[in-house]
């Protein structure tokens, strides 16, 4: 199984501060995909990357969301003014160009939102 | 759009007690679906999927699920609990390789000794 790490495991800021939320595969992959799991929640869809470019997102992502490969293998997700329904879990996932129908994921990243 | 439903939020069952995580699915084509395990404080592991052939499949930890298209199903079983077993469990969708995971609410497993 593909090896995923996030970073930081937990992040604490003020509401309408930015965030950024990294992923850092341990091999080369194709597709990543940015999930959100609030206290009691179903785990909810975000956004997919794939070819670097965004092959679809959700509604939840607005534009105060954004994602990126700054250097061809982190791959962050930046939330530019914090609100207090941010506060949720984020699982960052990757898919191999060898198994494209499955998701490995990341140990996630809590935010907590002030 | 795709939907899951995972019936029963939490589970009770006795160590060496057959484990039964229902799940079943909106979908007008057959999807692809997983199982995945989440331990507390920690992040999803893929237990099994099933995306084409043989509808029983088998995953790891001895879980294994089986595919019905008729009853658009993909319930999760294990024949004998372990104590190692608790964590909570969430099914989940995908239309096609590379598309988004649909999730369902999840199913919490308690094994009592």
């Amino acid at each position: 199984e593909p090896e995923v790490t996030q970073t930081p495991s937990h992040q604490v800021t003020q509401m309408g501060q930015e965030v950024i939320l990294r992923c850092v595969p341990i091999s080369n992959h194709l597709y990543f995909y940015w999930y959100r799991q609030i206290l009691g929640q179903k785990v909810e869809f975000l956004v997919s990357f794939y070819n670097n470019e965004i092959s679809e997102k959700s509604e939840i992502f607005d534009d105060q969301f954004s994602v990126e490969r700054p250097d061809g293998s982190n791959f962050t997700l930046k939330i530019r003014s914090t609100k207090l329904e941010d506060s949720a879990m984020y699982f960052c996932a990757i898919g191999t160009s060898g198994s494209a129908d499955t998701q490995y994921f990341g140990p996630g990243t809590r935010l907590t939102v002030l | 759009a795709q939907s899951v439903t995972q019936l029963g939020s939490h589970v009770s069952v006795s160590e060496g007690a057959l484990v039964l995580l229902r799940c079943n699915y909106s979908s007008s084509v057959p999807p692809y679906l997983f199982w995945y395990v989440q331990y507390p404080n920690q992040g999803l592991q893929l237990l099994l999927k099933y995306t084409t052939g043989a509808t029983l499949v088998k995953g790891i930890n001895g879980f294994e699920a089986e595919f019905k298209k008729s009853e658009t199903s993909f319930h999760l079983t294990k024949p004998s609990a372990h104590m190692s077993d608790a964590a909570e469990y969430f099914c989940a969708v995908s239309m096609t390789a590379g598309n988004k995971l649909t999730f369902g609410g999840g199913t919490r497993v308690l094994v009592k000794p």
